[in-house]
């Protein structure tokens, strides 16, 4: 089984709109982190947003949120008022439990912002 | 300016030949990481170190070699072994191997 499924191979949005990247993932361990990246098509990973498992509130970084439903697995990244620069490949990934070795990247969505 | 450098940006390979890849980090950072991605695909993590000195095998390490001698320097040398090598490379690190992954500018290497 997959540990990242990201259904959603390319999206687009209207500049200024919100939009919802979908991310699942599985695991039987209690411990695990949840992160997204961005990737232009300069090729860079940058790093957007981290949730952890046990945290009990959603983490938000500036226009990025994290839509973090345990029962259901998932980690949906949600980027408000959309920006031009924000098309770009977005990816999800997972660093399985507490020793940390077990990082898992999903296979990614293409973001194209609309003017 | 802190950051993870690799060098070079593009690089060209007969068949046959070794590579050497070049990853540097000034952060400070513990743990280090190289990744391999292939067109519309996620990242495939080839090795990884927890500190100097020490590094464990990814999920595809066949066909490459690491070293990890100095904290801020994780080469990595594509060998002859490595039977599809064109690809995208890149270099990460960590303050530990549990936090979050900061990845450098990625080198493309095409084997002619």
């Amino acid at each position: 089984a997959q540990k990242i499924t990201q259904t959603q191979p390319g999206m687009f949005v209207q500049e200024k709109e919100a939009v919802t990247l979908d991310c699942t993932y599985d695991t039987s361990d209690p411990s695990y982190g949840l992160f997204w990246y961005k990737q232009p098509s300069s090729g860079e990973m940058i790093f957007l947003i981290y949730q952890g498992s046990y945290d009990q509130q959603n983490a938000t970084e500036g226009r990025y949120s994290l839509n973090f439903q345990k029962a259901r697995k998932s980690a949906n990244l949600v980027i408000s008022a959309s920006q031009l620069g924000d098309s770009a490949m977005y990816f999800c990934a997972m660093r399985e439990g507490l020793t940390g070795n077990q990082f898992y990247f999903g296979t990614g969505t293409s973001l194209t912002v609309i003017p | 300016d802190g950051g993870i450098t690799q060098s070079p940006k593009y690089l060209f390979r007969k068949e046959g030949q070794n590579v050497t890849l070049s990853c540097e980090q000034n952060l400070n950072h513990d743990a280090m990481y190289w990744y391999r991605q292939d067109p519309g695909q996620g990242l495939r993590l080839i090795y990884y170190s927890q500190i100097v000195n020490d590094f464990q095998k990814g999920d595809i390490a066949e066909g490459y070699s690491v070293s990890r001698e100095k904290k801020e320097s994780f080469p990595l040398t594509v060998t002859s072994a490595q039977k599809n090598p064109t690809a995208f490379y890149l270099c990460a690190s960590s303050y530990t191997i549990t936090d979050t992954q900061y990845f450098g500018p990625g080198t493309r290497l095409t084997v002619l």
